[in-house]
């Protein structure tokens, strides 16, 4: 079964000042894996996937990931991050059926300093 | 496009009563969810449909839970008798199927048991 870890649960930064939040996957096959973002009082959004390729990827909002098979990671990073980034983040894996069951990781709470 | 509409987006009730939320998913999207969000226990998978068909309910937590698809635009969630530890946001969500699919995300419904 394909697991999702996020080890921080909680992180701030200033603004303007680089991100990285830690994804890494358990799946015993090539994954599939997406990173989403929750705004209070909103549903998820996705930010951006992976399936196969080039192993950095682009998102919205200025996002990227970057896809370390040896790693088993999957981390978001933003080279400079805005007050309006404050949200809560989960990375996920897609599973490999008809229905396309996700495994999604605890989050990790973004706070922004001024 | 719409996305994904779950109605209502706040509900409060008195314990034993039955409560009934409704999600319709994105037009032509063949998979979906129904999440729960608590601080406690984070985004638990409650159910999930594809083609109007449950495929995996293990997430429900008892059966005062119970989940229907009559068709390919409505689904709902009712909770009968509920409990105050219902008390959460209820996320509906919605794909296209398979596991490279990201899931697009309702707004949620935040339930009040008193």
């Amino acid at each position: 079964a394909q697991s999702v870890t996020q080890p921080d649960i909680h992180i701030t930064v200033s603004e303007g000042a680089s991100l990285e939040l830690r994804c890494n996957y358990s799946y015993g096959a090539t994954p599939y894996l997406f990173w989403y973002v929750q705004s209070p009082g909103q549903g998820l959004q996705l930010l951006l996937k992976y399936f196969s390729g080039d192993t950095l990827v682009q998102g919205i909002k200025g996002f990227e990931a970057e896809f370390k098979r040896s790693q088993s990671s999957f981390n978001l990073r933003k080279p400079s991050v805005h007050w309006s980034d404050a949200a809560e983040y989960f990375c996920a894996v897609g599973a490999v059926t008809n229905a396309g069951k996700s495994t999604f990781g605890d989050g990790t709470t973004l706070t922004v300093k001024p | 496009d719409a996305g994904v509409i779950q109605s209502p987006r706040h509900e409060v009730t008195e314990m034993g009563q039955e409560v009934t939320l409704r999600c319709k998913p994105i037009s032509g999207h063949n998979s979906l969810f129904w999440y729960r969000q608590t601080m406690m226990r984070g985004l638990e998978l409650l159910i999930y449909f594809n083609n109007n068909v449950p495929i995996d309910d293990s997430g429900m937590p008892e059966d005062r839970f119970s989940a229907k698809m009559p068709n390919a635009s409505f689904s709902t969630l009712k909770i009968q008798p509920s409990e105050p530890r219902d008390s959460a946001v209820y996320f509906c969500a919605s794909s296209l199927g398979g596991a490279s699919s990201p899931l697009h995300f309702g707004n949620g419904t935040r339930l009040t048991v008193t």
